[in-house]
Parts: structure tokens; C-alpha cells; sequence
């Protein structure tokens, strides 16, 4: 079964908006980590965060941790027609070292 | 480092064939993962390595599916026989097995079986 659920399943919005994904998980973890995957190519990793932080940036990359909730966000800043893709996030289900996917959050962005 | 290479990129067969996917990890990594990936299930973890050992295919979905990591530089994933539903995506995915480290991906191979 899947360890993370991402909300929304899909996201559409406006060149230059700002873009949120959420996540939810089950069980505790150590860390949390965030990819993306363009059409038809493989993940790409954007950042993780470990259990004992509670926000991270990288660039126009903002991501909040939860771990009281279970559950993540990750905000986008200033959206590109570059950044559609699906947008996944990923735990390591308890510190299993075994990587564990949610079903991804589909995000267009409209020039 | 060329990446996590997958071979091959697509692959066409017929029901009951045998198919053999193959990995190459980057060097240096020794966690070696394999998904699979549809729209029905999202990115199913199958199976996954540490130093060449099976630690956990409880994702492998059926006995006639079956994956192997004779050596660090390389993982196969072989379905026995093929049948149609196994159409998907797989990915395998490679990484330094400490915690908090990431996990670098192929470009997958897209198997389709008619």
C-alpha cells in the first residue's frame, strides 16, 4: 500500500502563481522527500527534509513538515510553464531505508 | 556518471514471453530499488537491495515475477510469463544506503504486453 497520499490529485494554475502540493503519511519516518517526474522520463529528486525540521527552502522551493499531522506541503513560488509535471513525495516508511511513493499531484501551469 | 542506465527503453511482447529488464546503478551506490509504475496504482515499490541482498519483495506482486542483483554494477527484473496487466512503466532507482540520502532514477523502460 501507499505510504503517502498527495492532495490534490491535480492542480492547475497561472504562470507567476504560487503552487501548493500536499502530503499525508501513515506510519513515523525519518525523513521526507519530494520529486518530480516530467512526461515520460524518470523522478528527479527536489529536497528532502528530516524529521526534526519543520521547514526547508531551496530556491523557489519551500517545504513544511508536520510530523504531529503526518503530513507535508510543498509550496512553489512563482510558477513556470518549466514546472508542469507530477510532483510526488516520498518516505522512508518508518526507517526502513526502503523509499515509498504517494500517488503524485499533477500540476500544469497555463502560460 | 552516466546515471542509473535501464535497458531496454521500450519493449513490446506477447503474452506468456518471457521479459528480463536490466539496471546498472550508479557506481558507488549499494541500495538498488525497482517500481513499477501505472496510472491504476501510481509507483509501486517491487522489491529492493542492499549490497546486492534482497531485503524486502513483498511489493513483488506475483511468483512470476522475480529480480536479482548478482553483482553491485547490475539488477534484473524478470517477468515469467508476461502477461497483459503487466504493462506499465518500471524504474529502478539507485542510492547510498544511509538514511537521508536520495534516490537517483532511470529513465524507465515502458513494457507493453499484448
Amino acid at each position: 500500500s501507499q505510504q503517502g497520499e498527495e492532495d490534490p490529485q491535480a492542480l492547475s494554475i497561472q504562470e507567476g502563481e504560487n503552487a501548493t502540493m500536499n502530503c499525508s503519511y501513515k506510519t513515523s519516518i525519518n525523513n521526507l522527500q519530494w520529486y518530480r517526474q516530467n512526461s515520460g522520463r524518470g523522478l528527479v529528486h527536489l529536497i528532502l527534509i528530516r524529521s526534526n525540521e519543520r521547514e526547508k527552502h531551496s530556491g523557489r522551493l519551500r517545504v513544511t513538515l508536520d510530523t504531529s499531522k503526518k503530513s507535508s506541503s510543498l509550496l512553489i513560488t512563482a510558477s513556470r510553464a518549466a514546472d508542469t509535471a507530477s510532483y510526488f513525495c516520498a518516505t522512508d516508511a518508518g526507517g526502513a531505508q526502503k523509499l515509498v511513493f504517494g500517488q503524485g499531484t499533477r500540476l500544469t501551469i497555463n502560460p | 556518471d552516466a546515471g542509473v542506465i535501464q535497458s531496454p527503453r521500450h519493449e513490446v511482447t506477447e503474452m506468456g514471453q518471457e521479459v528480463t529488464l536490466r539496471c546498472k546503478p550508479i557506481s558507488g551506490h549499494n541500495s538498488l530499488f525497482w517500481y513499477r509504475q501505472t496510472m491504476m496504482r501510481g509507483l509501486e515499490l517491487l522489491i529492493y537491495f542492499n549490497n546486492n541482498v534482497p531485503i524486502d519483495d513483498s511489493g513483488m506482486p506475483e511468483d512470476r515475477f522475480s529480480a536479482k542483483m548478482p553483482n553491485a554494477s547490475f539488477s534484473t527484473l524478470k517477468i515469467q510469463p508476461s502477461e497483459p496487466r503487466d504493462s506499465a512503466v518500471y524504474f529502478c532507482a539507485s542510492s547510498l544506503s544511509r538514511t537521508g540520502t536520495e534516490a537517483f532514477f532511470g529513465q524507465g523502460t515502458r513494457l507493453t504486453v499484448v
